[in-house]
């Protein structure tokens, strides 16, 4: 059905709390992806992932990490986050090591309170 | 890494007009141009790209031109219609393998 799921849609916490986000993808696609999206700031690349355990930091790594051992699912770990943190993040995924046409999640709305 | 300005930020057009955004980038190893459009509470979407060995692309009413030599590439929007109302960023990468760097946004706004 070609979808990026992201879950979930909306979610409040309190700083210093551990945060995941979690993504999946219906289309076996090999490379993964973390941004995230502030006012003004456009799309920032977080963590991208080529394959299972094949993780590489992005232009804004600090404070947070990821996991992916299933080829369709990757994850974002948020340890004791921060109110700067507070952002809407997208998950994507791409066919192959190629970052040509991408598939964007609906994305997560994270407050940080 | 890579830096991508993109410009205007906010661009109001007439219906059946005419709409451009314009988008520069640092480094001379980029070799492909995505431009993705969002609208508002969805998901970026990819609507038209070009690779380094293109001067110019079109799909129906969108057409993308490439100036390597000023490291400058454009999308234009003719025949704007209100769907076309969105935010628009453009994109730049050197390696297939990284990821996509953004510029920061057009909102587009058509009116009657």
């Amino acid at each position: 059905d070609m979808k990026v799921t992201q879950m979930p849609r909306y979610l409040i916490k309190r700083m210093g709390e551990n945060v995941l986000l979690e993504c999946g993808q219906d289309m076996s696609h090999e490379t993964m992806y973390w941004y995230r999206q502030d006012p003004g700031l456009g799309l920032q690349l977080i963590y991208i992932s080529y394959d299972v355990d094949s993780n590489s930091e992005g232009d804004i790594p600090k404070g947070y990490r990821v996991s992916r051992k299933k080829r369709e699912h990757f994850s974002l770990i948020l340890d004791s986050a921060k109110t700067n943190q507070t952002s809407v993040y997208f998950c994507a995924s791409s066919a192959g090591l190629s970052n040509e046409r991408l598939f964007f999640g609906h994305g997560t709305k994270l407050s940080v309170l | 890494g890579e830096q991508v300005e993109q410009l205007p930020s906010i661009l109001r057009v007439q219906e059946r007009s005419s709409a451009s955004i314009n988008c520069t980038y640092e480094n001379s190893a980029s070799n492909y141009f995505p431009w993705y459009k969002q609208e508002p509470g969805e998901n970026p979407k990819l609507i038209i790209d070009i690779r380094s060995n293109m001067e110019r692309k079109q799909i129906q009413g969108l057409i993308v031109l490439l100036d390597k030599k000023a490291k400058r590439f454009s999308l234009h929007i003719t025949d704007t219609q209100p769907a076309d109302s969105a935010m628009y960023f453009c994109a730049a990468s050197e390696d297939y393998a990284q990821g996509l760097t953004f510029g920061l946004g057009t909102r587009v706004s058509v009116f009657p």
